[in-house]
């Protein structure tokens, strides 16, 4: 299985703040990462597709990067809303995996 | 819009099965090209891709579960099915059913049903 490393597990930020979280494959995964947003109440919503598409609907101070097993993805200024669990998927190959998740804390 | 609801039995004892139900409104789990997926939440937030059923009725599980594992479906009432069998306290864990579109994403998700296995 491809083992998804995300970094850190939590991250103490203010508002309007810039924050990057990473995501590191065991092996290359050629942009097939997903990333994904978990709220407090448990409701997990789709952010970005195959590494740097937004989904619809999703603020454009969202964005994704990466190549072979390094990606990140990138809120370019914290809103409220925005503290909330993120995790990474690789769909390269079967089992699709995810990693550990971050945290976003208010600071 | 799509919406996704699990229904499950809250807590299961050692070594029985779990059951959990999916029923999706306002799509038609027959709709090519989607598949509809089984993922679960662990406590400490691991999340584990645990097994889909596609449009066509095709099965694809997780090699981890496999010897345990069966999702099924009733089209008539557009839901799908979860069982893990002969569960332990590692089966604890919140059940989501989730949408994987055609752009290779899980696009729609239900908001989780909690399962804890104890006796």
């Amino acid at each position: 299985d491809i083992q998804m490393t995300q970094t850190p597990s939590s991250m103490p930020a203010s508002l309007g703040e810039r924050v990057t979280i990473s995501c590191r494959a065991s092996q290359g995964i050629s942009n097939y990462l997903n990333w994904y947003q978990q709220k407090p109440d448990g409701t997990i919503k789709p952010l970005i597709y195959y590494t740097s598409n937004l989904q619809s609907g999703v603020p454009s101070r969202f964005s994704g990067s990466g190549s072979g097993t390094d990606y990140s993805l990138t809120i370019s200024s914290l809103e409220p809303e925005d503290f909330a669990m993120y995790y990474c998927q690789q769909y390269d190959s079967s089992p699709w995996t995810f990693g550990g998740g971050t945290k976003l804390e208010l600071k | 819009q799509v919406n996704l609801q699990e229904s499950g039995p809250g807590i299961v004892k050692p070594s029985q099965p779990l059951s959990v139900t999916c029923s999706v409104t306002g799509y038609s789990i027959t709709t090519s090209y989607y598949y509809w997926n089984w993922i679960r939440k662990f406590p400490g937030n691991k999340l584990e891709w645990m097994g889909y059923i596609s449009y066509d009725g095709s099965i694809y599980y997780n090699p981890s579960l496999k010897s345990r594992i069966s999702i099924t479906r009733d089209t008539s009432k557009n839901q799908f099915f979860l069982q893990l069998n002969t569960v332990t306290t590692e089966d604890t864990a919140v059940y989501y059913c989730a949408r994987l579109n055609n752009y290779w994403y899980f696009d729609f998700w239900g908001p989780g049903t909690m399962v804890t296995v104890s006796s």
